[in-house]
């Protein structure tokens, strides 16, 4: 139990298709962040949320679409992916101090056919 | 601007071997300083920081990292590898005074590290 919950654990869709990601964190963090994971590649910091509140959009295409009801909760909307969005997505949590670790989920595999 | 680099993307080591994960950062301010891990079908797990103090940080699993400001260094050992270390490794920084949160960490491309039985 990581304290981050991810489902689904892995998700198949078509271009066409839309779809939620759910991320659930029980540690009273104050921020929220959705990561891509892509092989051989750094992780993409897509959206960071404070308090509630989006501060930053990494120049995210919007077929992403993020939405944080509340501190705890925080959705990834997905609609007309493309194959070369397949990847693993990960969801972390934190407090808002300078080294405060993040807390990450165990992600969702995202294959988009 | 900060950067994170791991040069070796694999590390193949015999069970019971020493081995050593290197890290090396650039930034133009003073750090903190991480190693996380990444199991198979997991999310990454914090394995140890340094923040301040003492520049031999020991984490878990019996992993240590040596804090090296002269050479920006921040390499991961462990003195007995097992099958279970068997993961991905990352270094990120963040820079001390810098934004709060995951704006100002900055991850490298990571180590898998691969032991052999």
């Amino acid at each position: 139990e990581t304290g981050v919950t991810q489902t689904p654990r892995h998700l198949v869709m078509g271009m066409t298709n839309k779809k939620s990601l759910k991320c659930e964190q029980h540690l009273g963090h104050n921020a929220m962040y959705w990561y891509k994971q892509s092989a051989k590649k750094p992780l993409e910091l897509m959206f960071v949320y404070n308090f509630k509140e989006q501060t930053e959009n990494n120049s995210v295409p919007s077929r992403f679409s993020p939405e944080c009801p509340n501190s705890s909760h925080l959705f990834l909307h997905l609609h007309t992916l493309q194959p070369e969005d397949s990847a693993l997505y990960l969801c972390a949590s934190s407090q808002l101090t300078g080294n405060s670790p993040l807390h990450f989920g165990n992600g969702t595999r995202l294959t988009v056919t | 601007a900060q950067s994170v680099t791991q040069l070796d993307s694999q590390v193949p080591v015999f069970e019971e071997a020493p081995v050593e994960l290197r890290c090396n950062y650039s930034s133009s301010v003073s750090v903190y300083l991480f190693w996380y891990v990444q199991y198979p079908n997991q999310g990454l797990q914090l394995l140890l920081k340094y923040l301040s103090g003492s520049t031999l940080v020991k984490g878990i699993n019996g992993f240590e990292a040596e804090f090296n400001k002269s050479q920006t260094s921040f390499h991961l050992r462990k003195p007995s590898v097992h099958i279970s270390d068997t993961a991905e490794y990352f270094c990120a920084v963040s820079e001390i005074g810098g934004q709060t949160g995951a704006n100002n960490l900055f991850f490298g491309t990571g180590t898998r590290l691969t032991v052999i039985p």
